[in-house]
This record gives structure tokens, C-alpha cells and sequence, in this order.
């Protein structure tokens, strides 16, 4: 069965430090990989998206991905965190013509 | 430009009640999704929509819920009688279509939360 998996409910990360949110996922074929972000009481927001090409994807707000065919893994990070990135994050895949979410993450950056 | 807009934010409701939900996406978005999400949980899609045809509605439970789109602009999302495990945020979107556009982000309104007491 297809799946996305996002192994950690919640990221503790302080200001100014690097933070990494992880997803990987099970999928059959050439997977296209989404990164979204949910603020409180608002819908979700397009962070950053892997089709081809180079293994590193840049995004909004100064957030990048990873993208690792061999460990089916294409994890979120930033080299330094902003209290203003405490959020709820979802990894997504597309597969299919399918869209698969995570469960999602609570990124929480402590001044 | 303008995002997607739903009405209304927030709805209380009882058991058995009806209720609708309605959503207008960009301008130009021929596609149109229609989520539930319930705390703690990713979206799961109810039903998608493009232009006016209805793509995927696997997930919609379709003895209480039901979805139009007249004109493939505006969409209406209903739900009679609800239910107590109805209660979620349904969360509209959009993007664009096309072969080229195939992996186009979705852009999301900011939902309506659901109460059913």
C-alpha cells in the first residue's frame, strides 16, 4: 500500500539552530514530493515541491528539502530556525494521480 | 492574486442537522478539491473536481455528503445528517490544470471548522 510516513509528532528546535522535519514514503513508481505548512486556523501553504533534477529543492521562507532516492526519504530542513516557523508541517507525495499526505508534524521554535 | 475564499469559518451544529459549506478558488483553476481534516490527522480528500466533472469522490461518504460545482467555478459542500464524527475542518483548494501543470501545488482557503453537538 502507498504511504507517507512522518516519524515524529512534534520537533523541538531553539532560535537560530538548524531544524530537520522528516518524511518518507512508500509509493510505486517515480514519486513527485510535497512539502506544505499549516499556521493556526489557516489552510495550508505550498512550501516547496521535488519532480526531477537536483536532489536539493529550495522553498518559502528559507526552508529546503532533501530528496533521497535510496532511502525513500525527502526531509525538510533549515539552517536556522525563526520562532515566526512554529507550525504544522505535512510531507505529501504524489503518485499515481494520487495525492498522499502525511500525518504531519508540530514544528515548535523556542526563543 | 486573490486566494481561495470559503464560508463560512466556523459552524456549530447538532446531530442529524444539515449543513453547507461553499468554496470559490482562484480564477483560472479548473480543479478543485474538497478535504476533511480532523485534529491531529493529513487531509483526506472527498472529492475532486475538474471544471464542472467530478474526478475522484472515492472517500466521500456519499449517504449524508454531497458536492457541485455548477458552472466549474463555485462549489457547495453538504452534509445531511450529520454526524458527531463529522466534526473537522473541510478545507477547499485549487490549482491549475494541464498536462504541464500536472504537479502544480494546491492552494487552500482557510477552511471551515465543524462542530456537531
Amino acid at each position: 500500500a502507498q504511504s507517507v510516513a512522518q516519524p515524529e509528532d512534534q520537533v523541538n528546535v531553539a532560535e537560530g539552530n538548524p531544524l530537520t522535519v522528516k518524511c518518507t514514503y512508500s509509493v510505486s513508481g517515480n514519486p513527485y514530493l510535497f512539502w506544505y505548512v499549516q499556521y493556526p486556523n489557516r489552510g495550508l501553504q505550498f512550501l516547496l515541491k521535488y519532480i526531477t533534477g537536483d536532489n536539493l529543492v529550495k522553498g518559502s521562507y528559507g526552508f529546503e528539502a532533501e530528496f533521497n532516492k535510496s532511502q525513500t526519504s525527502f526531509h525538510l530542513k533549515k539552517p536556522s530556525a525563526l520562532v515566526s516557523d512554529s507550525a504544522l508541517y505535512f510531507c505529501a507525495v504524489k503518485s499515481n494521480y494520487q495525492l498522499i499526505w502525511g500525518a504531519g508534524t508540530k514544528l515548535i521554535i523556542k526563543p | 492574486e486573490a486566494g481561495v475564499a470559503q464560508s463560512p469559518r466556523y459552524k456549530i451544529i447538532e446531530k442529524r442537522q444539515s449543513v453547507a459549506f461553499w468554496c470559490n478558488p482562484i480564477s483560472g483553476h479548473a480543479t478543485l478539491y474538497w478535504y476533511q481534516q480532523i485534529l491531529g490527522q493529513g487531509p483526506k480528500l472527498l472529492i475532486q473536481f475538474q471544471n464542472n466533472g467530478v474526478v475522484d469522490d472515492s472517500q466521500l461518504p456519499k449517504d449524508r455528503f454531497s458536492a457541485e460545482r455548477l458552472k466549474g467555478v463555485d462549489s457547495t459542500l453538504k452534509i445531511q445528517p450529520a454526524k458527531l464524527e463529522d466534526s473537522a475542518v473541510y478545507l477547499c483548494a485549487s490549482s491549475s490544470p494541464g498536462t504541464a501543470d500536472f504537479n502544480s501545488p494546491l492552494h487552500f482557503g482557510n477552511g471551515t471548522r465543524l462542530t456537531v453537538t
